[in-house]
């Protein structure tokens, strides 16, 4: 089975611009989920989707924002870029039975100048 | 407040010793937990999973981690290191009513010396 895919793995924006990330869950997991890794405040949750809904929301300003396709695959927003949003953000997918863990992708490295 | 804690922020451990990475959390109920490893520029990889019955749980790549429900804690171990297990280690938690938004300790870097 194909892991979890992200695209595109590095990103280059200027601050004041939006950005758009993909990602493409393990087949069949119907969850997927957000989350931006910095070296100050480590991981930390965004959002996660299932079955095109958004079922959790992290503390993250309005800016940030994300969509699920009938497909499961995901995509996330950011718009007006600050220099603070540098960062990995990282797309998991976990199945519908509860326990089993999310399953990472390798991340969008996004760094804002 | 809910919180996960990672006391150790980095470990040097020479190749063919033991390691053990500990992490305490504060839930008012038994969360589920994990342990996670991610190598420089990679994403995370699961380790190992603990949610029910046996404390004691095995993992991918010789590791194993034990619940201690009485000291809110599930340690992560290996009897004998590799150079390929220089990597930062994070654990994390789900609630059981909502496992989908982990929250993770801040992270264990490993290095592994000759």
């Amino acid at each position: 089975k194909a892991g979890v895919t992200q695209t595109p793995r590095y990103l280059i924006k200027t601050r004041g611009q939006q950005v758009t990330l993909s990602c493409s869950p393990i087949s069949g997991h119907r969850s997927v989920s957000w989350y931006q890794q910095t070296p100050g405040q480590g991981l930390q949750f965004l959002f996660e989707y299932f079955s095109e809904t958004q079922r959790n929301k992290g503390n993250f300003p309005g800016r940030f924002s994300g969509r699920q396709f009938s497909n499961s695959r995901s995509e996330m927003n950011v718009s007006t870029l600050e220099l603070g949003d540098s960062a990995l953000y990282l797309c998991a997918s976990s199945s519908t039975d509860r326990g089993i863990g999310q399953y990472f992708g390798p991340g969008t490295r996004l760094t804002v100048t | 407040a809910q919180s996960v804690t990672q006391p150790d922020i980095h470990i040097t451990v020479s190749e063919g010793a033991s390691l053990e990475l500990r992490c305490n959390y504060s839930y008012g109920a038994t969360p589920y937990l994990f342990w996670y490893v991610q190598s420089p520029g990679q994403g995370l990889q699961l380790l190992l999973k603990y949610f029910s019955g046996d404390t004691l749980v095995q993992g991918i790549k010789g590791f194993e981690a034990e619940f201690k429900r009485s000291q809110s804690s599930f340690n992560l171990r290996k009897p004998s290191v590799h150079w390929s297990d220089a990597a930062e280690y994070f654990c994390a938690v789900g609630l059981r009513s909502n496992d989908y938004k982990l929250s993770f300790g801040a992270g264990t870097t490993v290095t592994v010396r000759a």
